[in-house]
């Protein structure tokens, strides 16, 4: 019972340098977000999607971009890292928007120098 | 002023008090209250929820809702070490979530 997984748990980047966080879950789930956790701010949504090949916007969206191109999977992108990146990025899941519980993966350790 | 406010704390209790962790929200539209927990270096799990107003009770956790005052509340009694972690509250119509307190139960 995997649950949701996330790939990989820890990254040091350069600024400038590009990457992909992978989310994975196994539930079929409908609903997929991505949330950056900074001291202090709690929990910032980044972006979100309600179903396979769709993504919307969060709170925190720009310097990201994510894709959802098969149900199970929701990956986000970061184009050109910038220090203010730096963050714990975590990935949920739920079978509905609003009144469901999200599932949330073990979480993502992102630095960038 | 933001949707949901939580004082972050850190919040240091001997074992055995009992801890009350609160939240306000803004938008009077929100109809589901959860709290989550999160231990140290791990995602969030739900702890409880509540359904509009009132109080639910889970053996030693109360929630309660105060839609009036857009006031929630997270209630520990008897509390223990292993209760240590960070706690936050998601009116979760909206997937935004509060701060979060960091509790600490000291033994």
């Amino acid at each position: 019972n995997a649950g949701v997984t996330q790939t990989p748990k820890f990254r040091v980047l350069k600024t400038g340098q590009s990457m992909t966080l992978l989310c994975a879950q196994d539930m079929n789930h409908e609903y997929m977000y991505w949330y950056r956790q900074d001291p202090g701010m709690g929990l910032r949504l980044i972006h979100y999607s309600v179903g396979e090949g769709t993504t919307a916007k969060g709170e925190v969206p720009d310097g990201y971009n994510v894709s959802r191109l098969k149900k199970q999977n929701f990956l986000l992108g970061l184009e050109s890292a910038a220090p203010s990146q730096t963050s714990v990025y975590f990935c949920a899941s739920s079978y509905s928007m609003g009144t469901g519980e999200l599932f949330f993966g073990e979480g993502s350790r992102l630095t960038v120098l | 002023q933001k949707e949901v406010e939580q004082d972050p704390g850190p919040l240091s209790v001997p074992e055995g008090a009992i801890v009350s962790l609160n939240c306000t929200y803004s938008n009077s539209a929100f109809q589901y209250f959860m709290w989550y927990r999160q231990y140290s270096r791990k995602g969030p799990e739900l702890l409880m929820y509540t359904y509009s107003s009132g109080n639910k009770e889970d053996g030693r956790f109360t929630a309660q809702v105060d839609k009036s005052s857009k006031y929630i509340s997270l209630f520990i009694r008897d509390s223990q070490p292993s209760d240590s972690a960070t706690y936050l509250c998601a009116p979760n119509n909206d997937m935004r979530f509060g701060a979060g307190t960091r509790l600490t139960v000291k033994p």
